[in-house]
């Protein structure tokens, strides 16, 4: 079946470290590739995405590109502030037969950045 | 542009009462809709999922169950809370394959 598998957390990294939270993946098919931030209390939001393979997902410095030779989606920030602390989810997409798509996470990697 | 609410933002509720949760989405119309439970420090646990009004889809057999009776409206309720269903819950909704998450409601069963 379907899944995702991230790095366990807590990631802990001093200000303007590189930071890299892994992410693999098991689908059949092409699905899209997604990033998720959780901030302290409040909800998801979309960080970035990737819909086929080779394709790189950018946004406030953050970066992941689709690899499917290694069905990989890393996400990558080459200097990483405090603002930056949050959760951070790993998800697929893949349609089911109702035509919804399904959303299948990982656990989820908590990053505390440190001044 | 499109937004979506919840409430109330937190809740405490003492075991065996009843909850309604209620969920909307502004700014966009027949979009899927979805239900999601975080317990403390885990991951995403998909609850309740629709594709449409009065069309519900349960993921995990529970204490809690879903309702569309609008387009744009999604309640999640339970007749009688356990001390199992505190927790973050989120609504979300998609068009497509990203799903747009409201700000949760924590709900603490004492």
């Amino acid at each position: 079946g379907n899944s995702v598998t991230q790095m366990e957390g807590p990631v802990t990294l001093s200000e303007e470290a590189f930071l890299t939270i892994n992410c693999t993946y098991t689908a059949t098919g092409y699905p899209s590739l997604f990033w998720y931030v959780q901030y302290p209390g409040e909800g998801l939001q979309l960080l970035l995405k990737a819909t086929k393979a080779d394709d790189k997902g950018s946004n406030k410095g953050f970066e992941a590109t689709y690899r499917k030779e290694t069905t990989s989606f890393h996400l990558e920030k080459g200097s990483v502030q405090v603002s930056d602390s949050a959760v951070y989810f790993c998800a697929l997409s893949h349609p089911r037969r109702d035509s919804n798509y399904q959303l299948i996470w990982g656990a989820g990697t908590k990053l505390i950045i440190k001044p | 542009s499109q937004t979506i609410h919840q409430w109330p933002a937190t809740l405490v509720q003492p075991v065996g009462s009843p909850l309604s949760l209620e969920c909307t989405v502004e700014g966009t119309s027949n979009p899927n809709l979805y239900w999601y439970r975080q317990a403390a420090g885990r991951g995403l646990q998909l609850l309740f999922y629709s594709v449409g009004i009065g069309q519900i889809s349960s993921e995990v057999p529970q204490n809690l169950s879903a309702s569309r009776p609008q387009d744009r409206q999604f309640i999640l309720s339970s007749k009688k809370l356990l001390l199992s269903d505190s927790g973050f819950y989120l609504c979300a909704w998609s068009s497509g394959n990203e799903q747009f998450f409201g700000p949760g409601t924590r709900l603490t069963v004492l």
